[in-house]
């Protein structure tokens, strides 16, 4: 069975930093590209970034709003996937998912729910 | 920048079409994708490449496009089909941009 597991959410002060990671189990992670989601409290989806495989050459792509701040990356050794956060903001407060997929997102984690406010 | 346009509210009868629209201007160039979430629950894709169908996903579900628009039909509503309902496709940068979400209704 496909599982995708996150880990590391929490309360943050603004200002802060945080780092999430996502464990992946049931497909080969190593080809397959990566992005997280986040979904503020009672809001939709907003996407947040992404990484491909690096067989597509392991880049990273982000969001305009998190551009600068944040940083997706992936240890295929280990079957996991990074988000570094930095300067957190509290309109960063969410629940943030780790999806796998290229065009959409196939598989899906639980979420982990970050929390910034002082 | 880019955006996905969908009512934010549907409602049907249980055993009646449901049908969500999705309005994007690069959705004639980029595919779409469908999202199941209900309460407390991580998204579920139901729909992917405008009109496949993932393993495990009800028959029930199918996805049409038709130029700038896309549409999820859910045929013979059940009330386990209640939830919100979200589209999803790429811009020309490769970014992902999603609807802001219909919920459904069955009652």
């Amino acid at each position: 069975d496909v599982q995708l597991v996150e880990s590391g959410g929490g309360l943050v002060k603004p200002g802060g930093s945080l780092r999430l990671s996502c464990s992946v189990s049931g497909f080969t992670f190593s080809r397959v590209s990566m992005s997280w989601v986040r979904q503020a409290p009672g809001k939709g989806l907003e996407w947040v970034g992404r990484i491909k495989n690096k067989t597509e050459g392991g880049t990273t792509l982000y969001a305009l709003p998190v551009m600068g701040r944040f940083t997706i990356s992936r240890d295929d050794s280990d079957n996991r996937l990074y988000l570094q956060m930095n300067s957190l903001r509290t309109d960063d407060t969410a629940v943030y998912y780790c999806t796998a997929g290229g065009g959409g997102g196939s598989y899906w984690g639980q979420g982990a729910l970050v929390t910034v406010s002082s | 920048s880019y955006e996905l346009t969908q009512p934010p509210s549907v409602s049907v009868s249980p055993g009646q079409t449901a049908r969500i629209t999705c309005f994007g201007d690069e959705l004639p160039k980029q595919y779409a994708y469908w999202y199941q979430q209900k309460p407390g629950q991580a998204p579920v894709m139901v729909i992917y490449k405008d009109i496949k169908r993932p393993s495990g996903i009800p028959e029930r579900f199918s996805g049409s496009s038709s130029g700038t628009t896309v549409t999820l039909t859910i045929s013979g509503a059940q009330a386990e089909d209640e939830a919100d309902y979200f589209c999803q496709a790429a811009d020309s940068s490769d970014s992902w941009v999603f609807g802001g979400g219909t919920k459904l209704t069955v009652l």
